[in-house]
């Protein structure tokens, strides 16, 4: 099945710097690719939608100046944490859906630690 | 090392037939197992079960956990062509990250 690759796994990071987490679509083009965040005890929930070559669609609540999104090209698309403070610590997941529309495939996850 | 084992992978089925999903896991330090339903579209949280023997319901689906024998269903009663998705189980550990499943493939033809 299509390969999703999401980096680095865990990161831990001093509070105020910036983290950019990666997910890359390995064997598809991903046209749409989704970015979700995990809260304790909680389920995954859609922080933002990233279409290649146009800007993300945040949901409601999720600071668009705090996450930024880049999906510069068919196969990547960049989530940055900017000036990071402990309570963005969490787990971070993408999805990549491929052209034609098919499913969409999950990347490892990305566990954040802000110290 | 952590799995995720879905049964069946593709499944084929009438509108009006009940499904039921398997799931089953090995995990070290298991937190909880999900069930998301996967269309065109962002993925979509259905169940969250932490605990045995606990059913789940939301409308025509259901859930449930045996953390004894280490699995989990997931029944979709009086399918309908809307049902038609990937459904994916993923289980949660503490201090790692998901571990996904490969997914169920349904079909529900009108």
């Amino acid at each position: 099945g299509a390969v999703v690759s999401q980096h680095p796994s865990r990161v831990i990071c001093k509070s105020g710097t910036s983290v950019k987490i990666e997910c890359r679509s390995l064997d598809f083009q991903a046209t749409t690719m989704f970015w979700y965040r995990q809260f304790p005890k909680q389920s995954l929930m859609l922080m933002a939608t990233s279409n290649e070559g146009s800007k993300a669609t945040y949901e409601q609540g999720v600071e668009k100046d705090k996450f930024l999104i880049n999906h510069a090209s068919l196969t990547l698309s960049t989530l940055t944490v900017t000036s990071a403070h402990p309570e963005d610590s969490s787990f971070y997941i993408c999805s990549a859906l491929g052209h034609p529309n098919t499913e969409a495939f999950f990347g490892q996850g990305t566990r954040l630690t802000v110290v | 090392e952590d799995k995720v084992v879905q049964s069946p992978l593709s499944l084929v089925v009438h509108e009006g037939d009940t499904v039921t999903l398997n799931c089953s896991y090995e995990v070290t330090n298991f937190r909880s197992l999900l069930w998301y339903k996967q269309e065109k579209k962002a993925p979509t949280f259905l169940f969250m079960l932490t605990s045995s023997g606990i059913e789940k319901k939301s409308g025509r689906l259901s859930s449930i956990l045996d953390k004894k024998e280490l699995f989990s269903i997931l029944n979709i009663t009086a399918t309908q062509t809307g049902d038609s998705a990937v459904y994916l189980c993923a289980v949660d550990g503490y201090g790692q990250n998901f571990v996904f499943g490969p997914g169920t493939r349904l079909s529900v033809l009108p």
